[in-house]
């Protein structure tokens, strides 16, 4: 079945970087896109990224336009959030998933936790 | 940007109850609009997409309605398992968003 698993979260300073990773396996990578969506604590869902299923489009919340960015390798099934000058604000659990082709995410990793903090 | 509002923020049922929960879009977006399940330390689950086609393994007591700017979901009969909270989804426009969410109590 479809899997998900994201790592690379953690404790961070404000101003620093961060690089999360999702690992993909249980489907032929390259037919498809995918999307990083974050929570913060108690909060509501908000979308951060998307990459198409050929990395030639990419898209960005407002919030994190100009400081992240998506990137996918083929090569290892693996998708990329990078996180540059992190902020409070940014603290959430990072969920990656894949897109059904549509705009929508049908699965789902468990999400990896993100706090910025000094 | 499409502002997804969701209301009320918290309803509450008991089993066997239908429930209808509200999403309504700032400008048109035909049926571009999606539904998730999220229960607490879980990651959500997509229950509706295009307005109205339950995704794979849904239950059908799950039914969507709705295009331009109002949409439904309608839980027929609720189970102690649909508690947690409901989250529509737009795909009309990049960015895409979410609204705020409606937490279902049983």
């Amino acid at each position: 079945q479809v899997r998900l698993v994201e790592s690379g979260g953690g404790v961070v300073q404000p101003g620093r970087s961060l690089r999360l990773s999702c690992s993909v396996s249980g489907l032929t990578f390259t037919n498809f896109g995918f999307h990083w969506v974050r929570q913060a604590p108690g909060k509501g869902l908000e979308w951060v990224a998307m990459i198409w299923h050929n990395g030639s489009k990419k898209y960005y919340a407002d919030s994190v336009r100009g400081r992240a960015t998506i990137s996918r390798d083929d090569s290892t099934d693996t998708v990329y959030l990078q996180m540059n000058s992190l902020r409070a604000e940014d603290t959430a659990t990072y969920f990656c998933g894949k897109d059904m082709g549509a705009g929508y995410v049908d699965s789902w990793g468990q999400g990896t936790l993100v706090t910025v903090s000094s | 940007e499409v502002v997804l509002t969701q209301s009320p923020a918290t309803l509450s049922f008991s089993p066997g109850e239908r429930a209808t929960l509200s999403c309504r879009a700032s400008q048109s977006i035909s049926t571009y609009l999606a539904w998730y399940q999220q229960k607490p330390g879980q990651a959500p689950r997509l229950l509706i997409y295009e307005s109205s086609i339950r995704a794979t393994g849904i239950p059908a007591r799950f039914s969507g309605s709705g295009s331009g700017t109002d949409f439904t979901l309608t839980i027929s009969s609720l189970d102690p398992e649909d508690f947690g909270v409901y989250y529509c989804q737009d795909r009309s426009t990049w960015p895409l968003t979410f609204g705020g969410g409606t937490r279902v109590e049983i």
